[in-house]
């Protein structure tokens, strides 16, 4: 079956424009989940939904990230007024909800390079 | 303190060896454990998860956890070059946001 879908699998913009990031988890996945991830650096969490539950967003570096997710399914992270810093790779994940040990599964991302 | 730690290399092994991987974590509350592979450039990919004190064993890998030492480790048995990528662990606590906390990873070099 489908895995996470990411897009675009690359952006380059410049400085103190915005972003949308785009990702369609697997199909009957409840959560989702966002991540960063800088070079030859670990992954930082950035926010998580699950069902119609609100968001946690504890992991959102600035107020210039915000992230959507419509209809329960895709979701959308914005960055406005990208910094030069925001050069990341941004990956998305999703897991079924029945087990709160399931296992996320990840796209492969979308990497973000602000001149 | 890093909530999870992992040496961060590189581990070289011999083709053929036992690679030992090491993850470190401080919330003992911590309930649920993954290792994840990530190839240079790609995204990670779940090798094996582990939620029980003791071994958790699928095929060439076997992953061991030690609740009380905070510690959980993931050996590579006959390794081969194809493994060479940097492994990732990841920690997931008693909270209810379902995050992982993610480790800087190992990275792994089998040498042929």
């Amino acid at each position: 079956g489908a895995g996470v879908s990411q897009s675009p699998s690359n952006k380059v913009t410049e400085k103190g424009k915005d972003v949308e990031l785009r990702c369609d988890p697997i199909s009957g996945h409840t959560a989702l989940y966002w991540y960063r991830q800088s070079l030859g650096q670990g992954l930082e969490f950035l926010i998580y939904f699950q069902g119609n539950s609100a968001p946690d967003k504890s992991g959102l570096p600035s107020d210039r990230f915000s992230a959507e997710r419509t209809g329960g399914s895709v979701s959308t992270l914005t960055i406005q007024r990208t910094q030069q810093e925001d050069s990341a790779v941004y990956l998305c994940a999703s897991s079924a909800r029945r087990d709160r040990n399931q296992p996320q599964h990840f796209g492969d991302g979308t990497r973000l390079s602000i001149l | 303190q890093k909530e999870v730690e992992q040496n961060s290399g590189p581990l070289s092994v011999p083709e053929g060896a036992i690679a030992s991987l090491n993850c470190t974590y401080s919330d003992r509350g911590s309930q649920s454990f993954f290792w994840y592979r990530q190839y240079s450039g790609k995204s990670p990919e779940l090798i094996m998860f582990i939620y029980s004190n003791g071994d958790k064993e699928d095929g060439r890998f076997t992953a061991q956890l030690n609740k009380a030492s905070q510690y959980v480790s993931l050996l590579i048995r006959d390794s081969q070059p194809s493994d060479s990528a940097t492994y990732l662990c990841a920690v997931k606590g008693m909270d209810s946001s379902y995050k992982l906390i993610f480790g800087s990873g190992t990275r792994l070099l089998v040498r042929p």
